[in-house]
């Protein structure tokens, strides 16, 4: 069965801390998609990045960075140096390709995170 | 601007009220769907639409309608409101039902049901 565990439930880290927020998966498809949305306090989520699971390169853009292991069903988010704006409720989510219900996203529980300055 | 627009953003009813959460994209997409969020349990699929005319249900459809009657729209009705249907609701659409493509979200519209 397709699922998303995000097994941090609330972070809490003071700024210029490294952060990284665990995501594991699992799916009965070989050929899938994995995302990440970001919802600050202000509610609307924003897409961060989107990977297939072909691509098991790691990927950075900016301070943000992305851990995605096959082997571990496992697609890390890495936040460096954080900051106060990187307060926000952080989403993984699944899309399968064969199983998929249309489209549908899967996604985890969300973990808090909170940056103190 | 490209955008997935809800409205209205903010509701409080009663029980057994009907009411209706519109949604409208820009962006000429096929697919639309709707999600709502729960503490512990993220977002969860109520209905997604393939194309006009075309909808289906998704994991948590009970107690929901919808409708596409234009490709533009995908209005959530909720025919009797119960106090379990409070909760943050999302519309998204993206090009296609394909997994490769990338659902952007609306801004959310937070129901309370008394």
């Amino acid at each position: 069965a397709q699922k998303v565990t995000q097994a941090q439930t609330e972070i809490s880290v003071v700024e210029k801390e490294d952060v990284t927020l665990d995501c594991v998966y699992e799916t009965r498809d070989t050929t899938y998609y994995l995302f990440w949305y970001k919802q600050p306090p202000s509610g609307e989520l924003v897409f961060l990045i989107r990977r297939n699971s072909f691509d098991e390169q790691n990927e950075i853009s900016g301070r943000y960075s992305w851990n995605f292991q096959k082997s571990t069903s496992s697609f890390n988010f890495t936040i460096t140096a954080s900051q106060v704006v990187d307060s926000a409720v952080y989403f993984c989510a699944l899309s399968e390709a064969v199983y998929n219900q249309g489209g549908k996203l899967i996604f985890g529980q969300g973990t808090e995170l909170s940056v103190k300055p | 601007e490209a955008q997935v627009t809800q409205n209205p953003r903010y509701l409080i009813t009663v029980t057994g009220k009907k009411l209706t959460v519109t949604c409208s994209q820009n962006m000429n997409h096929e697919y639309m769907s709707w999600y709502r969020q729960d503490p512990g349990l993220g977002l969860r699929q109520i209905y997604y639409s393939m194309n006009v005319e075309v909808t289906d249900k998704g994991d948590v459809p009970e107690g929901y309608k919808v409708s596409r009657k234009e490709k533009r729209n995908f209005p959530l009705i909720l025919e009797s409101p119960s106090p379990n249907q409070t909760s943050l609701y999302f519309c998204a659409s993206s090009v296609s039902a394909s997994s490769t493509d990338t659902q952007y979200f609306g801004p959310g519209t937070r129901l309370t049901v008394l």
